[in-house]
């Protein structure tokens, strides 16, 4: 299972972009990268997954370069509800065991 | 709510005391999943289970600690004769099917506190 590296925190300003990178140097060719959010006292909760180059939902954008080796989560135009922890995992088959970090705890201030 | 309900939110035990943590997955999974978390750590993964069957006990220390999904009613992670180590949130998450890639459904987590 892929180990991660990503900043322990971030500040950013309301109506900025924010991107999180997550380093993934030991990438499996079948390994997904996921994004989860936590805000506190609540269960982490899904944001995106990609495997390769670029993904995006209503939520936030997933860029993958195409040796994998990283990958940058962006969320457009933060809000302070955007306050939270971010935690980046990479994983294929047994995806529950993935290893959480500490994750990146972002602030987001008026 | 039709999301992963868990209970208690908060319980408090005293050295020794038994407790019983609950988790009802989302309407239609059948695969349950239990985390421990400690303030300012990620999750660390204990049990995996599904309907009367332990899949994955492999994250779940081996003595004081029991998990069980039956075929009625919530899955229950229980701590026996607790201690101040055992302080942490507790989430539970579900699925619909084994899950490889796509997205876990989190509880809002039930935190224990040993006295």
């Amino acid at each position: 299972l892929a180990k991660t590296t990503q900043p322990i925190s971030m500040d950013s300003y309301e109506g900025q972009e924010v991107n999180i990178t997550c380093s993934h140097n030991n990438i499996a060719t079948n390994d997904y990268i996921t994004w989860y959010q936590q805000f506190p006292s609540q269960g982490p909760r899904f944001i995106i997954q990609g495997y390769k180059t670029k993904v995006t939902n209503e939520v936030a954008s997933l860029f993958i370069p195409a040796d994998r080796k990283s990958s940058t989560l962006s969320l457009p135009r933060v809000s302070l509800s955007d306050t939270a922890v971010y935690y980046c995992l990479v994983g294929a088959d047994s995806n529950y065991q993935l290893i959480w970090g500490a994750g990146t705890k972002l602030i987001i201030k008026p | 709510n039709a999301g992963v309900m868990q209970n208690p939110r908060h319980l408090v035990r005293r050295r020794g005391q038994e407790a019983r943590l609950r988790c009802s997955p989302m309407k239609g999974h059948s695969h349950v999943y239990w985390y421990r978390q400690l303030p300012e750590e990620g999750l660390k993964f204990m049990v995996y289970l599904q309907k009367e069957n332990i899949i994955d006990e492999s994250g779940m220390p081996k003595e004081r600690f029991s998990a069980e999904f039956p075929k009625e009613g919530p899955s229950i992670l229980r701590i026996q004769q607790v201690v101040r180590g055992d302080s942490a949130a507790y989430f539970c998450a579900s699925s619909a099917g084994e899950i490889n890639t796509g997205e876990l459904f989190f509880g809002e987590g039930s935190r224990l506190t040993v006295l």
